[in-house]
């Protein structure tokens, strides 16, 4: 079973940020949390992932929390192209290319 | 990045018959995965393909209803087997590499079966 728990349903206003919730209340020491989006009909898409620190990239940041229990991702600045299925996952095994196991994930709605 | 090709994109097929889907990678991926995502559901983790080995199948999945082949380091099989309306999904191959946990899993656009 999945290890993380999101909200099943977020609304976001175009142009103001998305803050995207994650518990991953057992995740491991050397475990890695990797977010994913899944537009409709589309195969998921790759977004952001981290271990420890805080991670940016162009198309997103990732906040954990310091005893790594939880996690936030954080769109910027919401387009009404960032409406998709997100995709909170603590990476099964590591170093060897663990599995990535897929919750229930948050559907997140961006509205003009 | 990797680019992943899957093939067929779509097919209806009727109940008993099987169906072969291609996953090729345009460059060589230690890992490769494949996922079934049922109508409105997220997606689920048959198996991980092993070169020159058999697939390691995740619980609730038997290699008799869906074989893999994992010939070389840029292309995987995966084979639906008597198939029924239940078989209905869309399926999606994920490829990876060990020893490279710093990297995203890249997806196929996926397959989507429909069984009649």
């Amino acid at each position: 079973d999945a290890k993380t728990t999101q909200p099943p349903s977020m609304d976001c206003a175009e142009g103001r940020a998305a803050n995207l919730p994650c518990n991953h209340s057992t995740i491991s020491g050397n475990e890695y949390v990797y977010w994913y989006r899944q537009i409709h009909s589309q195969g998921p898409q790759y977004i952001i992932h981290g271990l420890k620190n805080n991670e940016t990239n162009e198309m997103a940041s990732l906040i954990i929390t310091e005893d790594r229990k939880s996690s936030t991702l954080i769109l910027p600045h919401a387009t009404l192209r960032d409406t998709a299925v997100y995709y909170c996952i603590v990476r099964v095994g590591h170093n060897q290319g663990g599995k990535l196991i897929f919750g229930q994930g948050t559907e997140l709605s961006v509205k003009p | 990045s990797a680019v992943i090709s899957q093939k067929p994109s779509r097919d209806i097929c009727q109940r008993g018959t099987s169906l072969t889907i291609q996953c090729q990678v345009d460059s060589q991926v230690t890992m490769m995965f494949w996922y079934r995502q049922q109508p409105g559901q997220s997606l689920t983790l048959i198996a991980t393909a092993n070169q020159g080995s058999e697939a390691t199948y995740e619980s609730g999945f038997v290699i008799d209803k869906f074989p893999i082949s994992r010939p070389n380091l840029t292309f995987s099989t995966l084979t639906v087997s008597n198939m029924s309306p239940e078989d209905s999904s869309i399926y999606l191959c994920s490829v990876g590499w060990s020893g490279q946990p710093s990297y995203g899993y890249t997806f196929g656009s996926g397959t989507r079966l429909t069984v009649v």
